[in-house]
């Protein structure tokens, strides 16, 4: 089993969906966790941390839950422009270096 | 601008001959690492290193070496390249040693095919 495990998808949604998207932990200790969004072959970027309270950044909500060790991230109102691939990045307990999921694509369809 | 540079972008080799791929942040990060990206298994980190002179192995090092002699440059080292290196390449940087919700800065990635 992965040690950040996501869907591959692809998730294609219409415009103007909400989507969301789970990505499941596998240390409990776990400290930080991170979406970073990529677009196709290019360097992913930091669309938002998650804290334990949840945060919202405009159209996009994440979420952390503990108790069963995995991370979400919602998407409203879907636009042709959120097409791309979403990585989980996790600080697994006990480690210094941060783990990525292989990442969920989504393709927002007019 | 702040940027992490990476060259070259494309880069094709034969099995055996030496290659460097170069990284170079301008943002006095101390902390640079590489990752190589295959599909299905996401960004698995190369090397990493917390300051000048201070590198460590991250989960897949082997056939690669990195050095930090200067903090704004880690290039990537492969001595023997071999067909399984074949993979795109990520340089990346943050400012915090690993602590706390840093953020990481990224090349633009090198796609480098050994043949």
């Amino acid at each position: 089993r992965k040690e950040v495990e996501q869907d591959p998808g692809p998730f294609n949604v219409p415009e103007g969906a909400t989507v969301a998207f789970n990505c499941t932990y596998s240390n409990s200790a776990s400290q930080s966790f991170f979406w970073y969004r990529q677009d196709c072959r290019k360097e992913p970027k930091l669309l938002m941390s998650v804290y334990s309270s949840g945060n919202e950044d405009g159209r996009f909500t994440a979420q952390l839950n503990r108790a069963s060790q995995y991370i979400s991230l919602l998407i409203r109102d879907s636009k042709l422009s959120d097409s791309a691939t979403y990585l989980c990045v996790v600080r697994l307990g006990g480690r210094r270096a941060l783990t990525f999921g292989s990442g969920t694509r989504l393709q927002v369809q007019p | 601008e702040a940027q992490v540079t990476q060259n070259p972008r494309y880069l094709i080799t034969v099995t055996g001959k030496k290659l460097t791929v170069t990284c170079s942040q301008n943002m006095n990060h101390e902390y640079m690492s590489w990752y190589r990206q295959d599909p299905g298994l996401g960004l698995r980190q190369i090397y990493y290193s917390m300051n000048v002179e201070v590198t460590d192995k991250g989960d897949v090092p082997e056939g690669y070496k990195v050095s930090r002699k200067e903090k704004r440059n880690f290039p990537l080292i492969l001595e023997s390249p071999s067909p399984n290196q074949t993979s795109l390449y990520f340089c990346a940087s943050s400012q915090n040693s690993g602590v706390g919700n840093e953020k990481l800065f990224f090349g633009s990635g090198t796609q480098l095919s050994v043949l």
